[in-house]
């Protein structure tokens, strides 16, 4: 079945450094991609996305291609904020497994910046 | 604009008592709706979706229902909590052929 698979965290990195969360992937059809943010005591939001192979999603400084290749979705920042601080979800949604819209969720990569 | 309400946001109750969490979609109509639980330290679990009135689809078997008595509304319930209920519940909704969903704020269960 489709799957997703993140780095294990928790990943501590100090302010203005380069973040980079790998996620990979198994899918049946050509799903679409997701990274969706938690901070403390909040629920999800969507981050950014991606539809189809060789889309590049952004928001916010964050940005994930869409590798089909290496069936990946890696979530980079160039510099990071204290304020990033958050546990970070890759996602996918596989119109050819289900048409319920279902997202399957990785297991969440926690990311603490310091000052 | 759409918005989605999750109420209560944080609940204490005990072992033996019966739940009920209430999630609620504003402007929108026919939604696909989810439950999700996000257990201490873990990742997010599909607990149950629901594509129409009336109409539940559960992922995993546990101790948990699900009701979606109006288009716009979706309701977990439990007879009898048990501790391993714990944990932090959201709901989502997503418009029928849209990608990806919109979360609500969540619900922290504990259970003691």
């Amino acid at each position: 079945g489709d799957s997703v698979t993140q780095m294990e965290g928790p990943v501590t990195l100090s302010e203005e450094a380069f973040l980079t969360i790998n996620c990979t992937y198994t899918a049946t059809g050509y799903p679409s991609l997701f990274w969706y943010v938690q901070y403390p005591g909040e629920g999800l939001q969507l981050l950014l996305k991606a539809t189809k192979a060789d889309d590049k999603g952004s928001n916010k400084g964050f940005e994930a291609t869409y590798r089909k290749e290496t069936t990946s979705f890696h979530l980079e920042k160039g510099s990071v904020q204290v304020s990033d601080s958050a546990v970070y979800f890759c996602a996918l949604s596989d119109p050819y497994s289900s048409n319920t819209g279902k997202l399957i969720f990785g297991q969440g990569t926690t990311l603490q910046v310091k000052p | 604009s759409q918005t989605i309400h999750q109420w209560p946001a944080t609940l204490v109750q005990p072992v033996g008592s019966p739940l009920s969490l209430e999630c609620t979609v504003e402007g929108t109509s026919n939604p696909n709706l989810y439950w999700y639980r996000q257990a201490a330290g873990r990742g997010l679990q599909l607990l149950f979706y629901s594509v129409g009135i009336g109409q539940i689809s559960s992922e995993v078997p546990q101790n948990l229902s699900a009701s979606r008595p109006q288009d716009r509304q979706f309701i977990l319930s439990s007879k009898k909590l048990l501790l391993s209920d714990s944990g932090f519940y959201l709901c989502a909704w997503r418009r029928q052929g849209v990608v990806g969903y919109t979360f609500g704020s969540g619900t922290r269960l504990t259970v003691v």
